[in-house]
């Protein structure tokens, strides 16, 4: 993998519905990973951001797994609701000695309807 | 705590011209990064400024160039402005340790080149 990808593009749940994306990112001179939510007509607001192969973490209903060794971290949302509607950004970070590359997904856009 | 702002909130202007847009970052925020989000690009990352000095750069050409202020404030600079440079354009702050500090972002300049 050399860019960031991001899998599905979008998402059309039911409210109560369990979903996840994907966040494929380069594995080699990984340094870390973000997580952002974006809510149209407002600021992307970060989530998470994980650092160590196998790092879990969680906010409320909202968790992410990480694996740095194949280079892929996992989004879950537990019993979606309306206000969960936005688009998931994750964005790699790798540290090329010099300087930090940065690369953002283009998104996986989640719409839940009641 | 105030967030980060960014000024103006939307700007049109013509091709050839060039344009200055403004960050100011949370209070005791010392790192300073510049995105642009286009329909077909995503978001991608042009540069960091960290205590006055560029620490990272995206992939851009010199028409774009930032600097940042003494009070950590951050402006950016488009000269000669293409078309293809219409955009949103989104500030974030963060504390400036390394970059698993967590990111605020501003709400973002919508910049039109007519």
């Amino acid at each position: 993998i050399l860019n960031v990808e991001q899998s599905p593009q979008s998402l059309h749940v039911q409210e109560g519905d369990s979903t996840n994306f994907t966040c494929s990112f380069p594995s080699s001179n990984f340094y870390a990973l973000h997580w952002y939510r974006w809510e149209t007509a407002k600021s992307p607001e970060a989530l998470f951001v994980m650092t160590l192969n196998g790092d879990e973490k969680k906010k409320g209903r909202i968790s992410a797994t990480l694996n740095t060794k194949e280079g892929y971290s996992y989004l879950y949302i537990k019993g979606s609701q309306p206000e969960d509607s936005a688009t998931y950004l994750c964005a790699s970070i790798q540290n090329t000695g010099t300087a930090s590359k940065l690369t953002f997904g283009t998104g996986t856009r989640l719409q839940v309807t009641l | 705590k105030a967030g980060v702002t960014q000024t103006p909130r939307y700007l049109i202007k013509t091709r050839g011209q060039q344009v200055t847009l403004s960050c100011s970052p949370i209070s005791g925020h010392r790192s300073v990064s510049w995105y642009q989000q286009t329909p077909g690009q995503g978001l991608q990352f042009l540069f960091e400024y960290f205590s006055e000095t560029q620490r990272n750069k995206g992939n851009f050409p010199g028409r774009f160039s930032g600097r940042q202020f003494s009070n950590s404030r951050s402006e950016m600079n488009v000269s000669t402005l293409e078309l293809g440079d219409s955009a949103l354009y989104l500030c974030a702050s963060r504390i400036g340790g390394p970059t698993t500090d967590t990111q605020y972002f501003g709400p973002g300049t919508r910049l039109t080149v007519l």
